[in-house]
């Protein structure tokens, strides 16, 4: 079975601008987190969807978004992209079986890294 | 909130020397524990997981965890280090009283050097 896939792996953008990165769960998983890893920050959790609707979202700025398609798959979007925002963005997905994630593995994808001149 | 403590942002051990790896969690009732490893630009990879039952839980490449509650950790072992097991290593905490539904908690991590 395929893992986590993300796209793009690495991606350069100057401030102002914005990005959309992709993620496509384990196939039949039901849930995607998506979590950004700096070196002073650590990992932080952005938010996370089941069934195309956000259930959690974690504190960051409403300049970060998502959104998940009916196939499970999820974007996350930034706009008015800041230094700060250079970081590695992981996707995690999970089966969720009904118990709202509690306990569910989470599985990662390779991550994106991005860099903002 | 959940919240997850690992001592010792680095540990230095020669190949073949023991790897213990520390983690403390708050205090909740049930909390579901994992360990993750993170080797250099990849993502992160699941090592073991307690949930309920056996509080020894054994996990890929000859890790080991122990889940203590009255001293609310979960530290990760193995006998005999290896080369290869040079990484960083993230544990994480999920659901229990107070913690966002989805979400994991992780620690600031440690980072294992392994010298020959």
């Amino acid at each position: 079975k395929a893992g986590v896939t993300q796209t793009p792996r690495y991606l350069i953008k100057t401030r102002g601008q914005q990005v959309t990165l992709s993620c496509s769960p384990i196939s039949g998983h039901r849930s995607v987190s998506w979590y950004q890893q700096t070196p002073g920050q650590g990992l932080q959790f952005l938010f996370e969807y089941f069934s195309e609707t956000q259930r959690n979202k974690g504190n960051f700025p409403g300049r970060f978004s998502g959104r998940q398609f009916s196939n499970s798959r999820s974007e996350m979007n930034v706009s008015t992209l800041e230094l700060g925002d250079s970081a590695l963005y992981l996707c995690a997905s999970s089966r969720d079986l009904g118990l709202a994630g509690v306990g569910e593995t989470q599985y990662f994808g390779p991550g994106t890294r991005l860099l903002v001149l | 909130a959940q919240s997850v403590t690992q001592l010792g942002s680095h540990v230095s051990v020669s190949e073949g020397a023991l790897v213990l790896l520390r983690c403390n969690y708050s205090s909740s009732v049930p909390p579901y524990l994992f360990w993750y490893v993170q080797y250099p630009n990849q993502g992160l990879q699941l090592l073991l997981k307690y949930t309920t039952g056996a509080t020894l839980v054994k996990g890929i490449n000859g890790f080991e965890a122990e889940f203590k509650k009255s001293e609310t950790s979960f530290h990760l072992t193995k006998p005999s280090a290896h080369m290869s097991d040079a990484a960083e290593y993230f544990c994480a905490v999920s659901g229990g009283r107070g913690s966002t539904l989805g979400r994991l908690y992780f620690g600031r991590g440690t980072q294992l050097t392994v010298w020959p």
